[in-house]
């Protein structure tokens, strides 16, 4: 089945500790993002990733950082998370950047205590 | 950057209703989708439709990109329909960027 797979599905942490939320595609798409979630602010992109090695700052970058080493896993790094990035996040992936269709995964509820 | 908005924000239907949901967008688009989020926070792809009209069961979306709107088409609403409705554009091939949503409630 093609899908995109984030893991954890919720998680509790406290300020400080490195978490890494994991996200992987099996659909072997090119483009691959992370977006957060939250009240009243709607859905804002974190990072972006047009291919392997290649990143970029989406709106909300900071705080966080994401590698591509290779091409069907994009994770998403908190290296001291704080309470301000408690959220819903989404990682999502499609063919290329643009005018293809974009498939999210199921969510990470991430509470930083 | 691009602006896109949605109407109505809220909307309570009784079960076997239609309605129809609307999405304005500032700029020409590349790429324009709607999701479902369900009440688990899951983000359901509905369609993918930057132009035409596609079906799928008892939804239906339309995209005038000449005119810059979407609209999509719920009929004979059921409870499971409830959550909240995004309409999603990208218009400079790096993000989508999206609506505020239209949450939805069917009531029994």
């Amino acid at each position: 089945e093609a899908q995109v797979t984030q893991n954890p599905r919720y998680l509790i942490t406290v300020t400080g500790k490195k978490l890494t939320v994991t996200c992987s595609q099996n659909m072997n798409h090119e483009y691959m993002s992370w977006y957060r979630q939250d009240p009243g602010l709607g859905l804002r992109q974190i990072y972006y990733s047009m291919n392997v090695e290649v990143t970029d700052k989406g709106d909300v970058p900071e705080g966080y950082k994401v590698s591509r080493k290779e091409k069907r896993n994009f994770p998403l790094i908190l290296e001291s998370p704080s309470p301000n990035q408690t959220s819903l996040y989404f990682c999502a992936s499609s063919l290329f950047a643009g005018n293809t269709e974009a498939f999210f995964g199921q969510g990470t509820r991430l509470t930083v205590v | 950057g691009i602006q896109v908005e949605q109407s109505p924000p809220d909307l309570i239907l009784q079960e076997g209703a239609n309605s129809t949901l609307r999405c304005n967008f500032s700029d020409s688009v590349n790429n324009l989708q709607w999701f479902h989020q369900n009440p688990w926070g899951q983000l359901i792809n509905l369609f993918y439709i930057p132009s035409g009209t596609k079906q799928n069961g008892r939804l239906s979306a339309t995209t005038v990109a000449t005119e810059r709107y979407s609209l999509l088409y719920i009929s004979s609403s059921q409870t499971t329909d409830s959550g909240v409705y995004f309409c999603a554009v990208d218009g400079t091939a790096s993000k989508l960027t999206f609506g505020t949503g239209t949450r939805l409630q069917v009531t029994l």
